[in-house]
């Protein structure tokens, strides 16, 4: 099955800082990438889609300044996370499609933690 | 607007045994849903993937039913092992015509030896 990775798999970063985090399809082209965040014992919840090529676009009520997405390639996609805070320590999921099949393929999630 | 609910939130059962995960949706016009697994601390597994013109599909002691018209899907782990224990997540489309999935709420599953 087609493999998506994700970089960094963990990063701890203080108060006030940005963190970037990649999501590569590995072996397929993705026009369209997903970006969930996780907390602790509750499920995925969608931040935005990721359009190659084009603007995000984020779900209601999720601060498109703080989480910036770009998606410049057929293979990447990042998603930066300004100005930390500890609220926004959580696990950060993403996702690439297969047009062929309408299978979602899953990065491996990146665990953040704020200080 | 779509919603996944997924019963039981919780099951604990001795290995060997035969069990079934629900998942409701309430947009029946999906066009697939997919089954995955999730351990502790990690990220998901894709299961199974029952496209909307299947009622069915199996993965050794795995298989997963689709019925549309009801909005649930069913899945069935044949002959329970501690290491299936993990957490069950469905997942439908939004709505037609696009990637963006809803997950449902999960069930937490531990198989005890």
């Amino acid at each position: 099955g087609a493999v998506v990775s994700q970089h960094p798999s963990r990063v701890i970063c203080k108060s006030g800082t940005s963190v970037k985090i990649e999501c590569r399809s590995l072996d397929f082209q993705a026009t369209t990438m997903f970006w969930y965040r996780q907390f602790p014992k509750q499920s995925l919840m969608l931040m935005a889609t990721s359009n190659e090529g084009s603007k995000a676009t984020y779900e209601q009520g999720v601060e498109k300044d703080k989480f910036l997405i770009n998606h410049a390639s057929l293979t990447l996609s990042t998603l930066t996370v300004t100005s930390a805070h500890p609220e926004d320590s959580s696990f950060y999921i993403c996702s690439a499609g297969d047009w062929k099949t309408y299978e979602q393929y899953f990065g491996p999630g990146t665990r953040l933690t704020v200080t | 607007k779509q919603e996944v609910t997924q019963i039981p939130a919780a099951l604990s059962v001795p290995e060997g045994e035969n069990l079934v995960l629900n998942c409701s949706f309430t947009d029946s016009a999906i066009y697939n849903l997919q089954w995955f697994r999730q351990d502790p601390g990690k990220g998901l597994t894709s299961l199974l993937l029952i496209q909307s013109s299947q009622r069915e599909q199996t993965s050794g002691r795995l298989n997963a039913s689709l019925d549309k018209s009801s909005g649930r899907s069913t899945l069935y782990i044949a002959a329970s092992q501690p290491g299936d224990s993990a957490t069950y997540l469905c997942a439908v489309p939004q709505g037609s015509g696009t990637y963006k999935y809803i997950f449902g709420t999960g069930t937490r599953l531990k198989v005890l030896a």
